[in-house]
């Protein structure tokens, strides 16, 4: 099954213990984006791949770090979180069309 | 950089009314205006887009239309269903997919 699976699927931490969120797919897929949805915000891209070894900053990327190793994998990392990154992180990958991972919840107290 | 502005931000209809949502982006070069609907605790899924090639495009009782030289574009639901309510979100975007700006997203609530 064509999928983007995400993990973990919540996460509760305190503010300056580093974390890191896996994204994978499996459709072969060059491109991959990270977003956080805020309500009233909509979804606002953090960081974007074009494909291994190439990333781009979006449009809210302070405080996040990503690596593109593999084609499947886009992990998100916090070295240093703070609660203003508490928030609804979502994984896409896609050829035109995107598709979501099933989200990460993040709580940073 | 592009901007896209949706409204309104929540919308409540009556079962079997229509429903539009409308979008506008700033970036002329923008070619790519995809919708996404998102359920409660569930992740975006693509409903339909459009290219800017195209003024209209119609899926069933869905239809998304294109304005080029206003930049904006509108999301029509005709016939609503109590499971068309949802979060749906409107998106610009000038490399067919990628680096795709996202409006904030319209709350429609289909009342029966």
């Amino acid at each position: 099954e064509a999928q983007v699976t995400q993990n973990p699927r919540y996460l509760i931490t305190v503010t300056g213990k580093k974390l890191t969120v896996t994204c994978s797919q499996n459709m072969n897929h060059e491109y991959m984006s990270w977003y956080r949805q805020d309500p009233g915000l909509g979804l606002r891209q953090i960081y974007y791949s074009m494909n291994v070894e190439v990333t781009d900053k979006g449009d809210v990327p302070e405080g996040y770090k990503v690596s593109r190793k593999e084609k499947r994998n886009f992990p998100l990392i916090l070295e240093s979180p703070s609660p203003n990154q508490t928030s609804l992180y979502f994984c896409a990958s896609g050829s035109g069309t995107l598709h979501f991972g099933n989200g990460t919840r993040l709580t940073v107290t | 950089g592009e901007n896209v502005e949706q409204h309104p931000s929540t919308l409540s209809v009556q079962e079997g009314d229509s429903a539009v949502i409308k979008c506008t982006y700033s970036d002329s070069a923008s070619n790519y205006f995809p919708w996404y609907k998102q359920e409660l605790g569930k992740r975006p899924q693509l409903i339909i887009d459009i290219r800017s090639n195209v003024g209209e495009k119609k899926d069933q009782r869905i239809a998304v239309t294109l304005n080029k030289t206003a930049k904006h574009f509108s999301l029509h639901i005709t016939e609503t269903q109590p499971e068309d309510s949802a979060v749906y979100f409107c998106a610009a975007s000038w490399e067919y997919g990628n680096k795709l700006v996202f409006g904030a997203g319209t709350i429609l609530r289909v009342k029966s």
